[in-house]
């Protein structure tokens, strides 16, 4: 069983504050995908990332995926209260045929 | 263009009833996936459909859960005898590939569980 590991479980901050949010394995993963789920609604799906090392950036949120993908991270620049919600990672491997999600961060942005 | 839709979104039944959930997902897409979600956890496979072919059901957690999508389009995910432990948010998530990686699916907004 592939284990994606999710940290921290909790964070509360102030509007504007800046944070990093983890997923991490010891597995490879062909890719992973980082989505965000509000209370009462399905995930949404914020990024995909593909390649070792790869950066990509939506707006204030900045994805990495690790050299060896084995673990990624999210960093929100200047927070902000509709940022709140649960931050999932799912990685996905071809090889053993399923994709598997961490139990998430769940992120509160105060004003 | 209609998202994937759940329904009932919530469903309250005694312990040993059986319920079942339906879910209609986006037009044309190929696959389609149902997940269970606990209280303050990730959503868990439970199986996954390639048209009306059932190619997965490792995640079902009894044989008191079936899930079927007889033309390929609506599936439903059916729990016989319900039992307390069956309480969660059940997702649905569909995708236009063929294919069982999660990439691009597009999630319902979920199935309420609760039993008594």
């Amino acid at each position: 069983t592939q284990l994606l590991e999710q940290s921290p479980q909790f964070l509360s901050i102030q509007e504007g504050e800046n944070l990093t949010v983890y997923c991490n394995s010891s597995s490879v993963f062909s890719s992973l995908q980082w989505y965000r789920q509000e209370p009462g609604e399905g995930p949404v799906l914020l990024v995909t990332v593909v390649t070792g090392g790869e950066v990509k950036k939506l707006k204030r949120l900045t994805f990495q995926f690790g050299d060896a993908r084995k673990d990624s991270s999210l960093h929100i620049t200047a927070a902000q209260p509709g940022d709140t919600g649960l931050y999932l990672c799912a990685g996905d491997n071809t090889n053993a045929g399923k994709s598997t999600f961490g139990d998430g961060t769940t992120l509160t942005v105060k004003p | 263009g209609a998202g994937v839709s759940q329904s009932p979104r919530y469903k309250v039944a005694k312990r040993g009833q059986d319920v079942a959930l339906r879910c209609d997902p986006i037009s044309g897409h190929v696959s389609l996936f149902w997940y269970q979600q606990a209280l303050g956890q990730g959503p868990e496979f439970l199986t996954y459909f390639q048209n009306e072919a059932q190619l997965d059901k490792s995640g079902l957690p009894s044989d008191r859960f079936f899930a079927e999508r007889p033309e390929g389009s609506v599936s439903t995910l059916k729990i016989q005898r319900t039992q307390q432990e069956d309480s969660a948010v059940y997702l649905c998530a569909s995708t236009s590939k063929g294919t069982k990686r999660v990439l691009e699916q597009f999630f319902g907004p979920g199935t309420r569980l609760t039993v008594l």
